[in-house]
């Protein structure tokens, strides 16, 4: 299964609201996680089954979608939101794919 | 605490093999799946391997399938990754990573990485 992201980089502010959507490429119902990586860390899961929130993450954070399309909303950019973030499929325990990233920069 | 270690990584000529550790502790080591997750420098992730709890279900990714192959040691609380035919395209940092039981899939368990560098 494999999983493209859009767009590969994204410019945007504080207080913006961004989308980053990713596509599979044959329906995985709702077995998408997404991870936050920043520079040099371990990444961190911010969302799984496509729409619930890890522990601990803040709410602006949401995921939508199943089947083969899937999103990541960040409703109010914060300073610490800008890294990179990474779609995962997991459809089929123990066969896993990554998106190729989408990173999220200051404007 | 719980802590992943990697170990065995370093310079390696195309062609060659390495065989990679991982050492578990501060939870029940033989109740995970334990993954196997590459970056290349400056490069996005790659999930690589895991294996089930018993050692007796190994998944891989197709770019490795044939060359690598993942074991646990559930005694020595220890994944591996032994790596064959190396190709410069193998270079990256090796995590291992635990599999979370409510998640179905890796969590933010992971260990630092460790460099393995495929160059003659």
């Amino acid at each position: 299964i494999q999983m493209t992201q859009s767009p590969s980089t994204l410019s945007a502010s504080v207080g913006d609201r961004v989308t980053i959507t990713c596509r599979s490429s044959q329906n995985i119902d709702v077995w998408v996680a997404w991870f936050q990586q920043k520079q040099g860390k371990a990444p961190k899961i911010l969302i799984h089954r496509a729409s619930v929130l890890e522990d601990g993450v803040p709410p602006r954070f949401s995921g939508t979608g199943s089947g083969t399309e899937f999103t990541l909303t960040i409703s109010s950019l914060q300073p610490d939101d800008f890294a990179t973030y990474y779609c995962q499929q997991y459809h089929g325990h123990g066969r896993m794919t990554f998106g190729p990233g989408t990173r999220l920069d200051i404007k | 605490e719980i802590r992943l270690v990697e170990s065995g990584g370093g310079l390696v000529q195309p062609g060659g093999s390495v065989r990679l550790s991982c050492e578990a502790s501060g939870f029940t080591f033989s109740n995970y799946y334990i993954s196997w997750v590459r970056q290349a420098p400056g490069k996005g992730l790659e999930w690589v391997a895991n294996i089930n709890q018993g050692g007796t279900d190994t998944y891989y990714a197709d770019s490795v399938r044939g060359r690598f192959t993942i074991s646990r040691d559930n005694a020595k609380n220890s994944v591996y990754l032994q790596m064959n035919g190396l190709r410069s395209d193998d270079t990256a940092v090796y995590h291992c990573a635990r599999d979370e039981l409510s998640l179905a899939t890796i969590g933010n368990n992971w260990g630092p990485g460790t460099l393995v560098a495929v160059s003659s």
